[in-house]
């Protein structure tokens, strides 16, 4: 089955502690993105990927750190400088970057951070 | 500031065909009209995109009116699986910062009635 994979699904955290989150796709896709989502409202974009070992922040960088060191694989650190962790994360790739390329979503993990 | 506007919610029975307005009136000649849907706690899942023409596709049908200011998300036969909330995203056409991301709204909450 292709497809993006999170783990994992829930997620809990003590504050003051860093925590990373996995994200990984088979879909062969060159692009990948991470976003939060907090509780009724839509998706903000953190940081993207538009090939292995090049990322870009996204809107909402700060507290957060990425890594590419492979196509298949774009891990998130949610650091201790992140004011407000707790939120529902989301992977997603695409074959390419840009606006001509649908990107798909893995199932997400929902952090609490106490 | 948003760039869609849509109704926060709508009902529609089993089996009925489920249309999904969205208002994009600032939308550019160079910008993409993109549907997605979430179903709760889970990640989005892309549905159709199109430019000026209308798309169809094995999960739904894309109405653009001609002057593009605003479109139509066909579910022609609804079923309760269908229950989620529906995002429509305008989407710079070109590869190139800006368009990168999705930017979500806060959609149409789209209940399916049996």
């Amino acid at each position: 089955d292709g497809g993006i994979t999170q783990s994992p699904k829930y997620l809990f955290r003590k504050e003051g502690q860093n925590v990373t989150l996995s994200c990984e796709q088979n879909l062969n896709h060159d692009a990948m993105y991470w976003y939060r989502q907090d509780p009724g409202q839509g998706l903000r974009l953190i940081y993207y990927s538009q090939i292995v070992n090049d990322f870009q922040k996204g809107d909402i960088a700060e507290g957060y750190s990425v890594s590419r060191e492979k196509k298949e694989s774009f891990p998130l650190t949610v650091t201790s400088a992140q004011k407000n962790p707790t939120a529902f994360y989301l992977c997603a790739s695409s074959k390419l970057a840009g606006g001509d390329y649908e990107q798909y979503f893995g199932p997400g993990t929902r952090l609490t951070v106490t | 500031d948003a760039k869609t506007t849509q109704p926060p919610s709508m009902d529609c029975a089993e089996g009925r065909a489920a249309n999904l307005p969205c208002n994009h009136s600032t939308i550019s000649g160079n910008e993409y009209v993109y549907w997605y849907r979430q179903i709760h706690s889970q990640g989005p899942q892309y549905i159709i995109h199109g430019l000026k023409n209308n798309e169809t596709n094995e999960m739904a049908s894309l109405i653009i009116t001609e002057d593009r200011k605003s479109s139509t998300l066909i579910l022609p036969h609804a079923t309760l699986r269908d229950t989620a909330v529906y995002y429509c995203i305008v989407r710079l056409l070109y590869s190139g910062a800006g368009s990168y991301q999705l930017t979500f709204g806060k959609g149409t909450k789209l209940s399916v009635i049996p």
